[in-house]
C-alpha cells in the first residue's frame, strides 16, 4: 500500500526555523516525485513545489520561490520542507503528495500524506 | 498564475445531480486535457476523484464524472449521497513553465 507519513504538528514563534518531513513507504521512492501543498486556515490548496527523489531535481511555484526549501534524503525515503525564518502567515496545514508527471507536466496527484499543521504565533 | 474560478458553494438533495464548474483560460484548462478534481472532507487530506478531465481512479464511484468545454471544466455528482458532502477542488496543468494551478474550491452541501 502506498503511504506518505508526515511528521507531527508544530508550534513555533516568528523568526524560528523549522523542517517538516514526509516519509514514503511501499513505493519506489527514488523514481518518484514528491510535492508539498499548503492549505491556509479555511482556504484552498496551493502547490509549493516538487522534488524528484532520484536526483533531487527541485521546482518551486513562483509564489514560494525563496520562501521555503524542499529537500530529500533518498537513503531514508524522506522528503523535507524547511523554513529559515517563520512568519505568522506561514500558519497552515502542509500536505506532502505524490504528483505524477508526464513530459514534465503534472497530470494529477495520486497520493497524499495526512498533513502537518504548522502554527506560528508569539 | 491565477487560481481557477470555482463557485464557493453548491448544493443538492439526496439522489439529485449537481455540477460544479471550474473556469480557467486557454493557457491552462482550455489548453490541456489535464484537469483533475479532488475531494476533501473536513479535517482530511484531499483525494483524487477525476483525472485527465474524465477519468476515475480505481475505487471512485461512477456517480462522479468530469467534462470540459473550452476554458471551463465541470464535475458532476449524480445520485447525491450524504457522504458526498465535502469540498471539491479542480486543478489544471498550465504549461511547462508552471507546476499547475488549483481552483479556489467549492463546498458541496447535501441538503
Amino acid at each position: 500500500e502506498v503511504q506518505l507519513v508526515q511528521s507531527g504538528a508544530e508550534v513555533k514563534e516568528p523568526g524560528e526555523s523549522l523542517k517538516i518531513s514526509c516519509k514514503d513507504s511501499g513505493y519506489s521512492f527514488t523514481t518518484s516525485w514528491i510535492g508539498w501543498v499548503r492549505q491556509m486556515p479555511g482556504k484552498g490548496l496551493e502547490l509549493i513545489g516538487i522534488i524528484y527523489l532520484g536526483d533531487s531535481d527541485t521546482r518551486y511555484s513562483p509564489s514560494f520561490q525563496g520562501q521555503v526549501t524542499i529537500s530529500a534524503d533518498k537513503s531514508i525515503s524522506t522528503a523535507y520542507l524547511q523554513w529559515s525564518s517563520l512568519k505568522a502567515s506561514d500558519t497552515a496545514m502542509y500536505y506532502c503528495a505524490r504528483p505524477i508527471l508526464v513530459g514534465g507536466l503534472i497530470i494529477r496527484i495520486d497520493d497524499w500524506g495526512q498533513g502537518t499543521l504548522v502554527t506560528v504565533s508569539s | 498564475q491565477s487560481a481557477l474560478t470555482q463557485p464557493p458553494s453548491a448544493s443538492g438533495s439526496p439522489g439529485q445531480s449537481v455540477t460544479i464548474s471550474c473556469t480557467g483560460t486557454s493557457s491552462d484548462v482550455g489548453g490541456y486535457n489535464l484537469v483533475s478534481w479532488y475531494q476533501q472532507h473536513p479535517g482530511k487530506a484531499p483525494k483524487l476523484i477525476i483525472y485527465e478531465v474524465n477519468n476515475r481512479p480505481s475505487g471512485v464511484p461512477d456517480r462522479f464524472s468530469g467534462s470540459k468545454s473550452g476554458n471551463t471544466a465541470s464535475l458532476t455528482v449524480s445520485g447525491l449521497q450524504a457522504e458526498d458532502e465535502a469540498d471539491y477542488y479542480c486543478s489544471s496543468c498550465a504549461g511547462s513553465n508552471s507546476l499547475g494551478v488549483f481552483g479556489g474550491g467549492t463546498k458541496l452541501t447535501v441538503l
